[in-house]
C-alpha cells in the first residue's frame, strides 16, 4: 500500500516549456487534489476533483490544467511554465469530498522553472 | 471564501516548553479544524483535528481548542521535544465548501 504517489520529484524546465505531474493514489479514495507551497504561503489550492470524472478550480488554478484520468490518478499540466510557477507541488487525497477528515499527501515535487 | 489566519510565523522555544499556535477564521459556517506537521523536507501529516462540537481535544503532549464564538482555534504542544520541530499548518473547512483552506504555517523549532 504505497499511498499516494507523485512523479517525478524533481524537475528542471525552461520558461515556455511544457510537463505533466503525475499523483497516483491506491487508497480508493474519491477527492484528489493539487497544491502548491511557496515559502511563507502555506498550501494554495491549485484544482482538486471531487470524483472521478469532476474537476474545479481553487484558489490559484492560472496556467494549470487538470486531467482526473481515472479514480487513482490525478495529473497537472504546465502548458507554458513560468519562473512563477517554480514551486513545491503536492498532490493530495482523501476518502471523501469533505467533512471526513484526514488529507493524504504525496511526496512532493519540486519543479525550478528557470 | 475561507480566510485563515496563522501566528506566529515562527515561534522558537527550549525544550521542555509549551507551544501554542493560534488560527482564526472567517467563515462561520466552518465545522473541520485539522492540523498538520511537516517536517523539513517531507510531506505534510494529519496530527489532530477537531470539529465544530467540540471544544477540545487530547492526544499525549497535543491539544486543539477551538472557540466559535471568536472564531479560533489554537495548537497546544507541551513539553515539548526537537523532534517537534517543524512546519504546522491549520486548515479550515465547511459550510458551503468542501475545500481545506490552510493557513501560511509556524515553523517551530525547539532548541536542546
Amino acid at each position: 500500500n504505497a499511498g499516494v504517489t507523485q512523479t517525478p520529484k524533481f524537475q528542471v524546465l525552461k520558461t515556455g516549456q511544457s510537463m505533466t505531474l503525475q499523483c497516483a493514489q491506491d487508497m480508493n479514495h474519491n477527492s484528489m487534489y493539487w497544491y502548491r507551497q511557496d515559502p511563507g504561503m502555506g498550501l494554495r489550492l491549485i484544482y482538486y476533483s471531487a470524483s472521478e470524472g469532476t474537476t474545479d478550480k481553487g484558489e490559484v488554478p492560472n496556467g494549470y490544467n487538470v486531467s482526473r484520468l481515472n479514480k487513482r490518478e490525478f495529473s497537472l499540466r504546465l502548458e507554458s511554465a513560468a519562473p512563477s510557477q517554480t514551486s513545491v507541488y503536492f498532490c493530495a487525497s482523501r476518502r471523501d469530498r469533505g467533512g471526513s477528515g484526514e488529507l493524504f499527501f504525496g511526496e512532493g515535487s519540486r519543479l525550478t522553472v528557470l | 471564501g475561507e480566510n485563515v489566519e496563522q501566528h506566529p510565523s515562527t515561534l522558537s522555544v527550549q525544550e521542555g516548553d509549551s507551544a501554542v499556535i493560534k488560527c482564526t477564521y472567517s467563515d462561520s459556517a466552518s465545522n473541520y479544524f485539522p492540523w498538520y506537521k511537516q517536517e523539513l523536507g517531507k510531506r505534510p501529516q494529519l496530527i489532530i483535528d477537531i470539529r465544530s462540537n467540540v471544544g477540545e481535544k487530547k492526544d499525549q503532549r497535543i491539544a486543539v481548542t477551538l472557540n466559535k464564538t471568536a472564531k479560533h482555534f489554537s495548537l497546544h504542544i507541551t513539553e515539548t521535544q526537537p523532534e517537534d520541530s517543524a512546519v504546522y499548518f491549520c486548515a479550515t473547512e465547511g459550510g458551503g465548501s468542501y475545500i481545506p483552506t490552510f493557513g501560511r504555517g509556524t515553523s517551530l523549532i525547539v532548541h536542546p
